[in-house]
Protein backbone atom coordinates (compact mmCIF):
# COMPACT_ATOMS: atom_id res chain seq x y z
CA UNK A 1 0.00 0.00 0.00
CA UNK A 2 0.95 2.96 -0.79
CA UNK A 3 2.43 6.02 1.56
CA UNK A 4 3.22 9.21 1.45
CA UNK A 5 4.28 10.71 5.14
CA UNK A 6 4.97 14.47 5.85
CA UNK A 7 6.68 15.94 8.55
CA UNK A 8 9.10 18.81 9.43
CA UNK A 9 6.40 21.38 9.70
CA UNK A 10 5.99 24.35 12.55
CA UNK A 11 6.05 27.62 13.65
CA UNK A 12 9.07 29.35 12.29
CA UNK A 13 9.74 33.47 11.95
CA UNK A 14 9.86 35.77 9.54
CA UNK A 15 12.95 35.20 7.48
CA UNK A 16 13.89 31.79 9.02
CA UNK A 17 14.28 28.44 7.42
CA UNK A 18 12.50 24.99 7.99
CA UNK A 19 13.32 21.72 6.04
CA UNK A 20 9.75 19.56 5.19
CA UNK A 21 10.49 15.71 4.31
CA UNK A 22 7.79 13.25 2.70
CA UNK A 23 8.85 9.91 3.69
CA UNK A 24 7.45 7.57 0.58
CA UNK A 25 6.33 3.51 1.20
CA UNK A 26 4.45 1.04 -0.75
CA UNK A 27 5.90 2.22 -4.15
CA UNK A 28 9.39 2.05 -6.08
CA UNK A 29 10.09 5.75 -4.95
CA UNK A 30 12.85 6.37 -7.84
CA UNK A 31 10.66 5.39 -10.54
CA UNK A 32 8.42 8.82 -10.18
CA UNK A 33 8.31 12.32 -9.97
CA UNK A 34 6.84 14.12 -7.03
CA UNK A 35 4.93 17.29 -6.36
CA UNK A 36 4.66 19.91 -3.37
CA UNK A 37 0.86 21.46 -3.26
CA UNK A 38 0.60 24.04 -0.59
CA UNK A 39 -2.47 25.40 0.77
CA UNK A 40 -3.10 28.40 2.69
CA UNK A 41 -5.44 28.65 6.01
CA UNK A 42 -8.96 28.83 3.90
CA UNK A 43 -7.41 28.90 0.86
CA UNK A 44 -7.21 26.76 -2.59
CA UNK A 45 -4.59 24.75 -3.59
CA UNK A 46 -1.57 26.26 -5.06
CA UNK A 47 1.10 24.27 -7.17
CA UNK A 48 4.65 24.31 -5.31
CA UNK A 49 7.18 22.20 -6.69
CA UNK A 50 7.98 19.38 -9.24
CA UNK A 51 11.14 17.18 -9.15
CA UNK A 52 12.24 14.37 -11.67
CA UNK A 53 12.38 10.90 -10.49
CA UNK A 54 15.98 11.21 -11.22
CA UNK A 55 16.03 14.75 -8.99
CA UNK A 56 17.59 16.04 -12.46
CA UNK A 57 15.20 18.12 -13.13
CA UNK A 58 13.31 20.61 -10.98
CA UNK A 59 10.18 23.21 -11.67
CA UNK A 60 9.21 26.23 -9.09
CA UNK A 61 6.07 28.38 -8.68
CA UNK A 62 7.16 32.31 -9.14
CA UNK A 63 6.33 33.03 -5.59
CA UNK A 64 8.55 30.33 -3.87
CA UNK A 65 11.39 30.53 -7.02
CA UNK A 66 15.31 30.88 -4.93
CA UNK A 67 13.56 30.93 -1.63
CA UNK A 68 12.15 26.79 -1.91
CA UNK A 69 14.56 24.15 -3.32
CA UNK A 70 12.83 20.66 -3.66
CA UNK A 71 15.07 17.79 -3.90
CA UNK A 72 14.71 14.20 -3.08
CA UNK A 73 17.14 11.03 -1.61
CA UNK A 74 16.41 7.94 -3.76
CA UNK A 75 18.18 5.74 -1.49
CA UNK A 76 16.16 6.79 1.59
CA UNK A 77 12.62 6.92 -0.25
CA UNK A 78 12.45 10.46 0.89
CA UNK A 79 11.20 13.85 -0.90
CA UNK A 80 12.40 17.52 0.76
CA UNK A 81 11.55 20.73 0.11
CA UNK A 82 14.15 23.32 1.82
CA UNK A 83 12.20 26.06 2.93
CA UNK A 84 14.51 29.56 3.49
CA UNK A 85 13.65 33.59 3.65
CA UNK A 86 10.06 32.23 4.88
CA UNK A 87 7.56 34.88 4.72
CA UNK A 88 4.19 35.23 6.32
CA UNK A 89 2.45 34.41 2.75
CA UNK A 90 3.97 30.83 2.90
CA UNK A 91 1.87 29.89 5.97
CA UNK A 92 0.40 26.48 4.35
CA UNK A 93 -0.67 23.01 4.77
CA UNK A 94 2.31 21.40 2.54
CA UNK A 95 1.30 17.95 0.76
CA UNK A 96 3.67 15.70 -0.89
CA UNK A 97 2.22 13.64 -4.00
CA UNK A 98 3.44 11.28 -6.28
CA UNK A 99 3.05 11.35 -9.92
CA UNK A 100 1.17 8.67 -11.45
CA UNK A 101 1.34 6.81 -15.06
CA UNK A 102 0.18 9.27 -16.97
CA UNK A 103 0.99 13.28 -17.59
CA UNK A 104 -0.28 14.97 -14.92
CA UNK A 105 -1.53 12.33 -12.73
CA UNK A 106 -1.12 12.60 -9.43
CA UNK A 107 -2.32 8.93 -8.05
CA UNK A 108 -1.49 9.43 -4.01
CA UNK A 109 -1.19 12.42 -1.70
CA UNK A 110 0.09 12.35 1.99
CA UNK A 111 -1.74 14.23 4.47
CA UNK A 112 0.36 17.38 4.61
CA UNK A 113 2.23 18.99 7.27
CA UNK A 114 1.46 22.78 8.34
CA UNK A 115 4.38 25.51 8.44
CA UNK A 116 3.04 28.68 10.21
CA UNK A 117 5.54 31.76 9.62
CA UNK A 118 4.97 34.39 12.02
CA UNK A 119 6.57 36.65 14.59
CA UNK B 1 -0.28 36.86 -15.09
CA UNK B 2 -2.06 33.14 -15.46
CA UNK B 3 -5.18 33.58 -14.09
CA UNK B 4 -6.90 29.70 -13.89
CA UNK B 5 -10.93 30.44 -13.39
CA UNK B 6 -13.68 28.51 -11.90
CA UNK B 7 -17.20 29.19 -10.23
CA UNK B 8 -16.38 30.05 -6.89
CA UNK B 9 -20.15 28.14 -5.77
CA UNK B 10 -22.35 25.96 -7.52
CA UNK B 11 -25.11 23.66 -6.40
CA UNK B 12 -26.88 20.49 -7.62
CA UNK B 13 -30.11 18.20 -6.59
CA UNK B 14 -29.29 14.96 -5.82
CA UNK B 15 -29.31 12.99 -9.02
CA UNK B 16 -28.35 15.69 -10.75
CA UNK B 17 -26.12 16.68 -13.28
CA UNK B 18 -23.61 19.18 -12.83
CA UNK B 19 -20.55 20.70 -15.17
CA UNK B 20 -17.90 23.02 -13.40
CA UNK B 21 -15.58 24.81 -16.06
CA UNK B 22 -12.16 25.80 -15.78
CA UNK B 23 -11.19 28.38 -18.28
CA UNK B 24 -7.98 31.33 -18.51
CA UNK B 25 -8.04 35.10 -18.16
CA UNK B 26 -6.52 35.53 -21.39
CA UNK B 27 -7.20 32.65 -24.09
CA UNK B 28 -8.80 29.15 -24.51
CA UNK B 29 -7.60 26.24 -22.42
CA UNK B 30 -6.57 23.24 -24.83
CA UNK B 31 -5.47 19.85 -24.73
CA UNK B 32 -1.70 21.35 -24.50
CA UNK B 33 -2.59 22.00 -21.14
CA UNK B 34 -3.42 19.03 -20.22
CA UNK B 35 -6.31 19.77 -17.23
CA UNK B 36 -6.99 17.89 -14.21
CA UNK B 37 -9.26 17.94 -11.57
CA UNK B 38 -9.48 17.27 -7.68
CA UNK B 39 -11.84 16.67 -4.77
CA UNK B 40 -10.98 17.60 -1.84
CA UNK B 41 -13.22 17.58 1.52
CA UNK B 42 -12.30 19.92 4.52
CA UNK B 43 -9.89 18.81 6.59
CA UNK B 44 -8.69 15.85 3.90
CA UNK B 45 -6.15 15.76 1.09
CA UNK B 46 -7.47 16.34 -1.90
CA UNK B 47 -8.06 13.44 -4.09
CA UNK B 48 -7.23 12.90 -8.19
CA UNK B 49 -10.76 12.62 -10.29
CA UNK B 50 -9.03 13.22 -13.95
CA UNK B 51 -5.98 13.96 -15.58
CA UNK B 52 -5.24 14.51 -18.82
CA UNK B 53 -8.65 15.74 -19.56
CA UNK B 54 -10.37 13.05 -19.46
CA UNK B 55 -8.86 9.99 -17.93
CA UNK B 56 -10.21 9.13 -14.53
CA UNK B 57 -7.96 8.18 -11.75
CA UNK B 58 -7.63 4.58 -10.18
CA UNK B 59 -11.33 4.41 -8.71
CA UNK B 60 -13.05 7.14 -9.65
CA UNK B 61 -15.96 6.30 -10.61
CA UNK B 62 -17.94 6.67 -14.24
CA UNK B 63 -19.87 9.49 -12.78
CA UNK B 64 -17.52 11.72 -13.23
CA UNK B 65 -15.58 13.02 -16.31
CA UNK B 66 -13.51 15.49 -18.00
CA UNK B 67 -13.38 17.21 -20.99
CA UNK B 68 -12.74 20.43 -23.52
CA UNK B 69 -15.70 22.64 -23.62
CA UNK B 70 -16.13 25.74 -25.92
CA UNK B 71 -12.62 27.55 -24.50
CA UNK B 72 -13.03 25.57 -21.07
CA UNK B 73 -11.94 22.36 -19.59
CA UNK B 74 -14.78 20.66 -17.82
CA UNK B 75 -15.84 18.50 -14.94
CA UNK B 76 -18.94 16.78 -15.37
CA UNK B 77 -20.92 14.97 -12.57
CA UNK B 78 -23.81 12.80 -13.02
CA UNK B 79 -26.24 11.41 -10.91
CA UNK B 80 -24.60 13.46 -7.69
CA UNK B 81 -24.53 12.29 -4.20
CA UNK B 82 -24.83 13.81 -1.18
CA UNK B 83 -21.11 12.72 -0.46
CA UNK B 84 -19.75 14.76 -3.69
CA UNK B 85 -20.47 18.27 -1.78
CA UNK B 86 -16.75 19.27 -1.54
CA UNK B 87 -14.48 21.68 -2.81
CA UNK B 88 -13.34 20.98 -6.70
CA UNK B 89 -9.83 22.48 -7.99
CA UNK B 90 -8.70 22.50 -11.45
CA UNK B 91 -5.06 22.69 -12.40
CA UNK B 92 -3.62 23.42 -15.95
CA UNK B 93 -0.06 22.96 -17.86
CA UNK B 94 1.75 26.09 -18.60
CA UNK B 95 4.63 24.67 -20.17
CA UNK B 96 8.50 24.00 -18.79
CA UNK B 97 6.87 21.89 -15.68
CA UNK B 98 4.96 24.48 -14.57
CA UNK B 99 0.63 24.02 -13.06
CA UNK B 100 -1.52 26.43 -12.15
CA UNK B 101 -4.43 25.78 -10.05
CA UNK B 102 -7.83 27.42 -10.43
CA UNK B 103 -9.49 28.93 -7.26
CA UNK B 104 -12.05 25.97 -6.36
CA UNK B 105 -15.64 25.45 -6.18
CA UNK B 106 -16.95 24.87 -3.66
CA UNK B 107 -20.26 22.71 -4.74
CA UNK B 108 -23.50 21.87 -2.76
CA UNK B 109 -25.60 18.65 -3.51
CA UNK B 110 -29.30 19.98 -2.27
Amino acid sequence: EVHLLESGGGLVQPGGSLRLSCAASGFTFSSYAMTWVRQAPGKGLEWVSSLSKSGDSTYYADSVKGRLTISRDNSKNTLYLQMNSLRAEDTAVYYCAKSGSGFGDKDYWGQGTLVSVSS
Amino acid sequence: QTVVTQEPSFSVSPGGTVTLTCGLNSGSVSTSHYPSWYQQTPGQAPRTLIYSINIRSSGVPDRFSGSILGNKAALTITGAQADDESDYYCVLYMGRGIWVFGGGTKLTVL
